[in-house]
């Protein structure tokens, strides 16, 4: 059974205040990480794509970083705008079975202005 | 607006009909994916298709059957639900044959009432 945990489950935040979160997961037949954004009544929408140990990847003020040695990654953002409150879900797939990500339960992210 | 579109968005059902869900992607990929998401669950993986062959069953159970005629189409039919199968459906879809290197593309969903 393949274990994604995110942390923590909730969480809010001022208006410009920087903020992260932990996704971890199973080290070992390490495939790749995902990180969506998942806002109150839209669809889920992809963020990254991880795949290498170490990799550090950007879009805007939000970033993420993977270490597949220790099974964690760390989403950041910089900033924080109202417009950021959504659930940040990661997933993961291992060698195993490419075609499956399994999900985390998400950490929901509240921006207050 | 992702490219994939979900009917119905809300659908109640009892435990005794037949229904359908439709999920139509318009960004060309190549696999496709019906999750489940329950309360206070992470999203879970029920199919996956790849060229509109079933590669993936997450030991669901037969009272869903997926379908899926062409690579831009995907069915969900429904028979004979339970009251836990209440949930939200969210179908996806990904360029590649489903590979987890692929970003998921992703529906609305249909939040789905059992009664």
């Amino acid at each position: 059974i393949l274990n994604v945990e995110q942390s923590p489950q909730s969480l809010h935040v001022q208006e410009g205040d920087s903020t992260n979160f932990t996704c971890s997961f199973p080290s070992s037949n390490f495939y790749a990480l995902h990180w969506y954004r998942w806002e109150t009544a839209k669809s889920p929408e992809a963020l990254f794509v991880m795949t290498l140990n170490g990799d550090e990847k950007k879009k805007g003020r939000i970033s993420a970083t993977l270490n597949t040695k220790e099974g964690y990654s760390y989403l950041y953002i910089k900033g924080s705008q109202p417009e950021d409150s959504a659930t940040y879900l990661c997933a993961f797939s291992s060698g195993g079975s490419n075609y499956k990500l399994t999900f985390g339960k998400g950490t929901l992210l509240t921006v207050n202005p | 607006e992702t490219g994939v579109t979900q009917t119905p968005r809300h659908l109640v059902m009892g435990m005794t009909n037949k229904k359908s869900l439709k999920c139509e992607q318009h960004l060309g990929h190549n696999a496709m994916y019906w999750y489940k998401q329950s309360a206070k669950k992470p999203l879970e993986l029920m199919f996956v298709y790849s060229l509109e062959e079933r590669v993936e069953n997450n030991s669901v159970p037969s009272r869903f059957s997926p379908e899926c005629p062409n690579s831009s189409h995907l069915f969900l039919h429904l028979h004979t639900l339970q009251p836990e199968d209440s949930a939200l459906y969210l179908c996806a879809s990904s360029q590649e044959k489903g590979q987890g290197l692929d970003e998921q593309y992703f529906g609305p969903g249909t939040r789905l009432t059992v009664t």
